[in-house]
Parts: C-alpha cells; structure tokens; sequence
C-alpha cells in the first residue's frame, strides 16, 4: 500500500517566485497536516484538515502561505511569492480521522525547499 | 495549554550501550503518547504510542517506551543501540485532533 507521496522532493527557487507542494495522502484517511521543519524552529504545523475542510490554520506564516485540500487525495501547499526565510522540509501526513487523537500520523519523505 | 518536552538536544552513546531519551508532557488529562524516528532525508515514522494500559510499551526495532503517571513521562529506551539507530526521535502527545511535537533529539552513535 503506497504511503504518504509528496511532490516535489527537491525545490529550488529565487525569491519572489510562486511554489506549490503536492501531497497525496492514504487512501481512506480523511485527516491530513502540513508541517514545515527548520533547525532553528524545529517542526511546526501550518494547516490541519479533515474531510476536506481547514480546521486550524492558525500555523500558517501568512498570507503568503496558503494551502487547498479539493477532494480527498489531494492537497497542495503554495507560497507565493517566496522568501529565503521560507527555505524548510516541508512535510505533509495524514491519519484516519476515525481515531480522532489517538490515531498515528503517516508522514510522506518531505519536500526540501531552497529559496534564493 | 498542552506541551511536550525532550530535554536532551542531543545524546551521544557507544554502539551496544543502553539507551534512554527522555519525554515530558504537560497535559490536561492523560494523552495519547507516541515516539517517531527520522533518518535522515525522510518522514517521521511511528515507533511506539501509548493509549492505556500496561504503562511498558514495545515497539518496532527493539524500541520500549515506559508511561509514568506521577512523573508526566514517557521515556524511551533501548537495552542495545546500533549504529543504525542514529536518528532524530520525537515525542508526541495526542488527545484533542492535533497532536504536539517535542523539539525532538538527535541520537548520535559512537562505534
């Protein structure tokens, strides 16, 4: 069973282009995060769905950030235009919502971004 | 509001030495608990979590984890590391729909 796929795995990019993250979580899991890893921050959560809809967006930078979940097997995060301080991993991962809290989460391998 | 603290940045141990990464909650009620590990360039993947019950909990790699009540701990051991195991592990505590991270702690292995 495929796990948790993200797009791209690599980016690199000059300040002020657009940048759009793909991730397709498990099937049948209907909970899904964006994270965004840095030294200095450590690992941070930007946005939390379930079934679809945005239910804590409180951990998104700002509007330069914004991210689209249209069906169940996609999500994309965008910035737009990018900043080097945006240079992170950034991770997306899903979960049964069936378990509320208490069901793990499944991490796709990151999409490592550069902003020059 | 909840938190969880890994205290230790980084710990450094000899291959075939005991492990232990230590883990701090501050909760409201009893959380659900997990360890991840990240090797390097990839995903946090789950090693452990803890929901109730028998407070020794086994997970994959030889990997257990021991949920102490009075102490809001949750620390991970290994009775014998390998030099595979030199990782990034996280704690994490659950229990409203969006889980918190620790900081994390990079687990450096000596031969």
């Amino acid at each position: 069973d495929a796990g948790v796929i993200q797009s791209p795995r690599h980016e690199v990019t000059e300040m002020g282009q657009e940048v759009t993250l793909r991730c397709k979580p498990i099937s049948g899991h209907n909970s899904l995060f964006w994270y965004r890893q840095t030294m200095m921050r450590g690992l941070e959560l930007l946005i939390y769905f379930n079934n679809n809809v945005p239910i804590d967006d409180s951990g998104m930078p700002e509007d330069r950030f914004s991210a689209k979940m249209p069906n169940a097997s996609f999500s994309t995060l965008k910035i737009q235009p990018s900043e080097p301080r945006d240079s992170a991993v950034y991770f997306c991962a899903s979960r049964t919502g069936l378990a509320g809290g208490s069901g793990e989460l499944f991490f796709g391998e990151g999409s490592r971004l550069t902003v020059l | 509001a909840q938190s969880v603290t890994q205290p230790d940045i980084h710990i450094t141990v000899s291959e075939g030495a005991s492990l232990e990464l230590r883990c701090n909650y501050s909760y409201g009620a009893t959380p659900y608990l997990f360890w991840y590990v990240q090797s390097p360039g990839q995903g946090l993947q789950l090693l452990l979590k803890y929901f109730s019950g028998d407070t020794l909990v086994q997970g994959i790699k030889g990997f257990e984890a021991e949920f102490k009540r009075s102490q809001s701990s949750f620390n991970l051991r290994k009775p014998s590391v390998h030099w595979s195991d030199a990782a990034e592990y996280f704690c994490a505590a659950g229990g409203s729909y969006i889980p918190t991270f620790g900081r994390g702690t990079s687990l450096i292995v000596h031969p």
